[in-house]
């Protein structure tokens, strides 16, 4: 079967540094994205990594050990607005597969 | 009008009722999708097209009729609903799945349908 598993929810304050992880099994594996969905609105493309490794954009980094079946989303100098839902999903070989979601709350 | 529109935003129907929830996109895209999205569960898949030609249905009762008449426009054609069909509705679109893997999908604002 597949499945992916993220923490269901995860608080900080202003500023701080957030690691939201995901682990995966799935078949046909070709990468990890990352989407931030707002409550009320739609979720948003954050990342994708298809290889080993970390990539950064601005204040957010995604990171994915294939070995390991295993990513995770940075988001660094948190602001209020980052308080929203974010889903992990693995590309398949035409679809992708999301996770349950992690709900990050910041605080002042 | 640009990204990905959904109409209705918000639909209240009976089990008895026939409706249908219209989805646009004006990107460009040769992929399009619907997806059910419930509390606490993960988003759920339910249909895939690629170039018009559904290339997915993700054990989705028949009482959901999805319809794709051009590369632009899904349909979702209900009847017959149950309680537990209480959900966002999302349509997402894309470029035409490769093989490489990499497929950003836009979603559109969702439907959030009540069935009584």
């Amino acid at each position: 079967g597949q499945s992916l598993e993220q923490p269901s929810e995860v608080t900080a304050v202003e500023g701080a540094i957030v690691q939201i992880n995901c682990t995966y099994q799935t078949s046909g594996f070709y990468g990890l994205s990352w989407y931030q969905q707002h409550d009320g609105g739609a979720p948003t493309f954050l990342s994708y990594n298809a290889l080993d490794g970390l990539e950064e954009t601005g204040r957010f980094s995604s990171f994915l050990s294939r070995s390991d079946s295993y990513g995770y989303l940075l988001l660094q100098e948190l602001q209020m607005k980052d308080s929203a839902s974010y889903f992990c999903a693995v590309s398949g070989t035409d679809k992708l597969i999301f996770g349950t979601g992690t709900r990050l709350q910041v605080f002042p | 009008e640009t990204g990905v529109t959904q109409t209705p935003r918000h639909l209240v129907m009976g089990m008895t009722n026939k409706k249908s929830l219209k989805c646009e996109q004006h990107l460009g895209h040769n992929a399009m999708y619907w997806y059910k999205q419930s509390a606490k569960k993960p988003l759920e898949l339910m249909f895939v097209y690629n170039f018009k030609e559904q290339t997915e249905n993700n054990s989705v009762p028949s009482r959901f009729s999805p319809e794709c008449p051009n590369s632009s426009h899904l349909f979702l054609h209900l009847h017959t609903l149950q309680p537990e069909d209480s959900a966002l509705y999302l349509c997402a679109s894309s470029q035409a799945m490769r093989t490489s893997g990499e497929n950003e999908q836009f979603f559109g604002p969702g439907t959030r349908l009540t069935v009584l």
